[in-house]
């Protein structure tokens, strides 16, 4: 079965530089949701967006911004990078309902130097 | 605020022995929970999912989980544990009103041969 994917599964940046990860959900799957998991840490909620429109927010810095596409797909953009931004970042998707059992890709790490 | 406790963060349990790691939530409603595992370096799978009915639910690689109203747990187990089961598991809840998952900070299995 299809699953989330993720791209690009490592990624390592300098301080202030500028990363794009990307998310790609399950087909027919509408919703999609950003979790950030620094070392040894649970995963943090960060943002989702449903129909490519936001439905909820967490603990996401004023230098991330997200989007989801007409495909359905989405980017998390963070920007002015600290080495405190090191961490995995998992996308989930579901399909809205009332279950709404969230399907994780395998993460991006992201590495700032 | 809603929120997710796993008593114990490091658990050793000896090859073919059973299995049971703690999970409690604080939430006034009956809240939809989650049991994901996660192999070092890899993404979150989903183990199994309360939603309603019965309480003793069944998932993947011979995992179960029972919910229990009145003690506010959803406590995994397995009956013999494999050395491929050794990772780090976590509980997550969703409350209704919001479809983020609220997570626990994990319990890392070590499975002694």
């Amino acid at each position: 079965a299809a699953g989330v994917i993720q791209s690009p599964r490592h990624l390592i940046k300098e301080k202030r530089e500028t990363a794009t990860l990307k998310c790609y959900p399950i087909p027919r799957h509408d919703t999609v949701y950003w979790y950030q998991q620094g070392p040894g840490q649970d995963p943090q909620f960060l943002i989702s967006f449903y129909e490519k429109m936001q439905s909820d927010k967490g603990s996401i810095p004023d230098r991330f911004s997200a989007q989801q596409f007409s495909d359905y797909h989405s980017e998390l953009n963070m920007s002015s990078l600290e080495l405190g931004d090191s961490a995995l970042y998992f996308c989930a998707s579901s399909f809205l309902s009332l279950e709404n059992t969230q399907y994780f890709g395998p993460g991006t790490r992201l590495t700032v130097l | 605020a809603q929120s997710v406790t796993q008593p114990d963060i490091h658990i050793t349990v000896s090859e073919g022995a059973s299995l049971e790691l703690r999970c409690n939530y604080s939430y006034g409603a009956t809240p939809y929970l989650f049991w994901y595992v996660q192999s070092p370096g890899q993404g979150l799978q989903l183990l199994l999912k309360y939603f309603s009915g019965d309480t003793l639910v069944q998932g993947i690689k011979g995992f179960e989980a029972e919910f229990k109203r009145s003690q506010s747990s959803f406590n995994l187990r397995k009956p013999s544990v494999h050395w491929s089961d050794a990772a780090e598991y976590f509980c997550a809840v969703r409350t209704s009103g919001t479809y983020k998952y609220i997570f626990g900070t994990g319990t890392r299995l070590k499975v002694l041969a």
